[in-house]
C-alpha cells in the first residue's frame, strides 16, 4: 500500500459525459501527479501540482482540467468523454516537487462506451 | 533526457538473481537513473535509484558502470510476486517539470 488513495476504481461512462476522479497524496506529501495509461500510448504524463499550485503540465488534453486543494487531495475533470479517453488513470505523489521518487496510487479504471 | 533502452521480457527462475540490464548511453553528468515496476494494471512502483555508486535497498541493488553508461537491477531472490513490468528511467535530479517518462521496460515472468 502506498498510502495514495484514488476514487472511484472503476467508473463505466457514455461518450460526451463528464466525470471526476479523485485522489489524496500520502501524508505529508505536497506533490500530486496524474498520468493516463492506455493500451496504445503506454503511461504518459498529464499534469502536476505542487502544494495548490500547477507546476507542470504534459500531453493533457484542453478537454481535461485538474486541481489541487488546499487540503492537498486533488481532483481530475474529464469532459466531452470520447471513447479513446478509455484508460487507466493513476496518481502518484512525492514530497518534493523535484522528486522523481514518486508513490502511485491503485488507479481509476475509466470505461467510456 | 537520456534515452534508455531495455530488453522487451526476460525470463528468471523462482529464487534465483533476476538481473534486468538498461542501456543510457547518452546519459549525462547530473542524470539519476530510476527504476519502477508495474504489477498488473497496479500503480507503479519506486524500486530504487541512483546517480554513479552501487546502491542497495530491502527491495533491489542498482549496479551502474563506472562510465554510466549502462545499468542492472538486480533483484536478489526473485519470487512469483516480482512478476512485473519493469521501467528504467533517466532523469536530471532537479528539474522544474520531474515528470516521469515511461518507456516500453522490460517484462519479468518469474517461473517456478
Amino acid at each position: 500500500d502506498s498510502g495514495v488513495t484514488q476514487t472511484p476504481k472503476h467508473l463505466i461512462t457514455a461518450t460526451g459525459q463528464r466525470v471526476t476522479l479523485r485522489c489524496s497524496p500520502r501524508s505529508g506529501d505536497l506533490s500530486v501527479y496524474w498520468y493516463q495509461q492506455s493500451l496504445d500510448q503506454g503511461l504518459q504524463f498529464l499534469i502536476q501540482y505542487y502544494n495548490g499550485e500547477e507546476r507542470a503540465k504534459g500531453n493533457i488534453l484542453e478537454r481535461f482540467s485538474a486541481q489541487q486543494f488546499p487540503d492537498l487531495h486533488s481532483e481530475l475533470n474529464l469532459s466531452s468523454l470520447e471513447l479513446g479517453d478509455s484508460a487507466l488513470y493513476f496518481c502518484a505523489s512525492s514530497v518534493a516537487p523535484t522528486s522523481y521518487e514518486q508513490y502511485f496510487g491503485p488507479g481509476t479504471r475509466l470505461t467510456v462506451t | 533526457d537520456a534515452k534508455t533502452t531495455q530488453p522487451t521480457s526476460m525470463d528468471c527462475a523462482e529464487g534465483r538473481a533476476a538481473n534486468l540490464p538498461c542501456n543510457h548511453s547518452t546519459i549525462s553528468g547530473n542524470e539519476y537513473v530510476y527504476w519502477y515496476r508495474q504489477i498488473h494494471s497496479q500503480g507503479p512502483q519506486y524500486i530504487i535509484h541512483g546517480l554513479k555508486n552501487n546502491e542497495t535497498n530491502e527491495m533491489a541493488s542498482l549496479i551502474i558502470t563506472e562510465d554510466r553508461k549502462s545499468s542492472t537491477l538486480i533483484l536478489p531472490h526473485a519470487t512469483l510476486r516480482d512478476t512485473a513490468v519493469y521501467y528504467c528511467i533517466v532523469r536530471v535530479g532537479h528539474n522544474a517539470g520531474n515528470m516521469l517518462t515511461f518507456g516500453g521496460g522490460t517484462r519479468l515472468m518469474v517461473k517456478p
